[in-house]
């Protein structure tokens, strides 16, 4: 089955301590997203990246890292800057970039501040 | 920036027609698109139409762009409470280096009635 996972379901992070979401897709998938959603709000962008090796800021990226070092992953990491993180996160892919191409969602991570 | 405007709340009888709107500012959309969001889920695309249709039907679900307007609709027929959910419309703008983003509204919540 083609499909986007997202690890782990739930993540709780400790003041000051940086936390790494999982993005992976088997849909060979060039273009792949983080978005981010709080309650009664729309969804976010916080990074995408187009190709392997390549990556852009999305709306909010302030305190969020990514890598793209291979085409089927795509971590997130919440670094200790980012100080409203408790949110519902969401990771998305799509066929190609620079086109336009429905975008795929994985099941999402829910980050929770202890 | 790009805005999308949904109405936050709708509720209908089981049987009945729903319709959900959406308006959006960006000119040059390409594709508008309808994903719908089950409690602590990601998102499931239910849906698209491309800029130059003005209706789009598949099965229960019906789509109509008002182009002039920049106004989207999506009826759902026969409403079952298995459609009560977040429904989303989302816009990509055909503009250089935002092209293929997605721009979401806030997200409008079916309630169904039994």
């Amino acid at each position: 089955d083609g499909g986007i996972t997202q690890s782990p379901k739930y993540l709780f992070r400790k003041e000051g301590q940086n936390v790494t979401l999982s993005c992976e897709q088997n849909l060979n998938h060039d273009a792949m997203y983080w978005y981010r959603q709080d309650p009664g709000q729309g969804l976010r962008l916080i990074y995408y990246s187009q190709i392997v090796n390549d990556f852009q800021k999305g709306d909010i990226a302030e305190g969020y890292s990514v890598s793209r070092e291979k085409k089927e992953s795509f971590p997130l990491t919440v670094t200790s800057a980012q100080k409203n993180p408790t949110a519902f996160y969401l990771c998305a892919s799509s066929k190609q970039a620079g086109v336009v191409e429905t975008q795929y969602f994985g099941p999402g991570t829910r980050l929770l501040v202890l | 920036g790009e805005d999308v405007e949904q109405s936050l709340f709708l509720s209908v009888r089981e049987g009945d027609s729903s319709v959900i709107n959406c308006t959006y500012t960006d000119s040059s959309s390409t594709y508008l698109y309808w994903y719908k969001q089950e409690p602590g889920a990601g998102l499931q695309l239910l849906t698209y139409i491309f800029s130059n249709m003005d209706m789009k039907q598949d099965q229960r679900l019906t789509v109509l762009l008002n182009k002039k307007d920049k106004h989207l609709s999506l009826r759902i027929a026969d409403t079952q409470t298995g459609d009560s959910a977040i429904y989303f419309c989302a816009e990509t703008p055909d503009r250089g280096s935002t092209l293929g983003r997605l721009y979401f509204g806030r997200g409008t919540q079916l309630t169904v009635w039994p």
